[in-house]
């Protein structure tokens, strides 16, 4: 069964420095999601992309972050510089279509750890 | 008032029983509103969707949505260990998902 995978699965890295996650979405999903989950709080919306481009996108995705496809088959989120409050899990997510009931696949996940 | 409400729990009932997960929103141009189950170190996984109000089955999982009280809940029949969890709800609002914070709940065999 096809399904959305995230690397790494853990990230520790030190205040300030950038940061990479990737995702590799359903292959023939068009529409591309990324949220997080602070430790003990809700899920929260970074922002969707599709067709090569930010579609929406919540206040906590500011210039700090930056999504991108750079192939067929990635999808990453940039943090520029982290701070010790972007410590989250990050989860991708990819839909076939922009029917509002048409599921999202959530990857497992990226761990991210800023000391 | 924050637009999607849900007690974190945990809530644990024996195994077999009938178990209720409810959340309140604000927003009532919520339309479509969703379930998901979270297990630990792991990404959400969609269980249920409704449009609008009214009850929706699929095993022995119901989802209902009431709009006048803006209040949905999923109902959990004969349940299991398995079902062990967290339990988010999240509705569609300005093409985003909105969540609720989830509810653990706790099977005990």
């Amino acid at each position: 069964e096809p399904e959305v995978t995230q690397t790494p699965s853990h990230q520790v890295t030190q205040m300030g420095q950038e940061v990479i996650l990737r995702c590799v979405p359903i292959s023939n999903h068009l529409y591309f999601y990324w949220y997080r989950q602070i430790l003990g709080q809700k899920v929260e919306f970074l922002v969707s992309f599709y067709n090569n481009e930010i579609s929406e996108k919540s206040e906590i995705f500011d210039d700090q972050f930056s999504v991108e496809r750079p192939d067929g088959s990635n999808f990453t989120l940039k943090i520029r510089s982290t701070k010790l409050e972007d410590s989250a899990m990050y989860f991708c997510a990819s839909k076939e279509s922009g029917r509002p009931t048409n599921e999202q696949f959530f990857g497992p996940g990226t761990r991210l750890t800023v000391l | 008032q924050k637009e999607v409400e849900q007690d974190p729990g945990p809530l644990s009932v024996p195994e077999g029983a009938i178990v209720s997960l409810n959340c309140t929103y604000s927003n009532s141009a919520f339309q479509y509103f969703m379930w998901y189950r979270q297990y630990s170190r792991k990404g959400p996984e969609l269980l249920m969707y409704t449009y609008s109000s009214g009850n929706k089955e699929d095993g022995r999982f119901t989802a209902q949505v009431d709009k006048s009280s803006k209040y949905i809940s999923l109902f959990i029949r004969d349940s299991q260990p398995s079902d062990s969890a967290t339990y988010l709800c999240a509705m569609i609002g300005n093409y985003q998902l909105i969540w609720g914070a989830g509810t653990k709940l706790i099977i005990k065999p």
